[in-house]
């Protein structure tokens, strides 16, 4: 089937402009998660949603990120004033709900978010 | 999440096998021990998970040594298509979901 898709894959902004990343989860899944990506890091935990809520927001760096999933499927994660250090690729995975240490969390391709 | 210890880089050849080393002293009884890998340009990809027993499946095997204190990935084959950045992760049941990446292995195969 599908996997987890993510629009737009590249998008340049000036700073201070604000911008939205989508992420469309594979089908069923209840969890989904955010994590955001520098260049030569592992990719860094944002935010975890289980269904429409937020379980775990304790990754995101500041109140100009804010990410939503209104009917337990979809996110948006919002980025409002962005700065140059908001530069980094935007990962989305989501998985089906399990015992925390056995769960497999399938990943999409990113969005690379460029500010200028 | 306890903290693992990977080397920065490995170099292969192609069609030999590989084996990928994850150092976590401080492993709890509960954690467990998953590995994740990310081609370039893409997402992370899991690969494989285990908790004291050693595992395979189509894609790899995983070496669990008897005091949990190591591990070891193990692609018996390696193609070009092999090249990535292998992430060793442990994750403790009832804790946190999100998974905790370190800088991970680039392995570099040689045709």
């Amino acid at each position: 089937g599908a996997g987890v898709s993510q629009t737009p894959s590249n998008k340049v902004t000036e700073k201070g402009k604000y911008v939205e990343l989508r992420c469309d989860p594979i089908s069923g899944h209840t969890a989904l998660y955010w994590y955001r990506q520098s260049l030569g890091q592992g990719p860094e935990f944002l935010i975890y949603f289980q269904g429409t809520g937020a379980a775990d927001d304790s990754g995101l760096p500041n109140d100009r990120f804010f990410a939503v999933r209104p009917e337990g499927s979809v996110s948006t994660l919002k980025i409002q004033r962005t700065e140059r250090g908001d530069s980094a690729v935007y990962l989305c995975a989501s998985s089906r709900l399990g015992l925390a240490g056995q769960e497999t969390q399938y990943f999409g391709p990113g969005t690379r978010l460029l500010v200028l | 999440d306890a903290k693992t210890t990977q080397p920065n880089s490995m170099e292969s050849n192609e069609e030999e096998p590989v084996h990928l080393p994850c150092n976590h002293s401080t492993i709890s009884g509960t954690d467990y021990i998953h590995w994740y890998r990310q081609l370039p340009s893409q997402g992370p990809e899991y690969v494989i998970h285990g908790l004291t027993s050693n595992v395979n499946n189509r894609m790899a095997s995983l070496a669990i040594a008897e005091d949990r204190k190591s591990s070891t990935l193990i692609l018996h084959r390696a193609t070009l298509r092999d090249a990535a950045v292998y992430y060793c992760i442990l994750r403790e049941a009832g804790s946190a979901r999100q998974l905790t990446f370190g800088s991970g292995t680039q392995l570099t195969v040689l045709p």
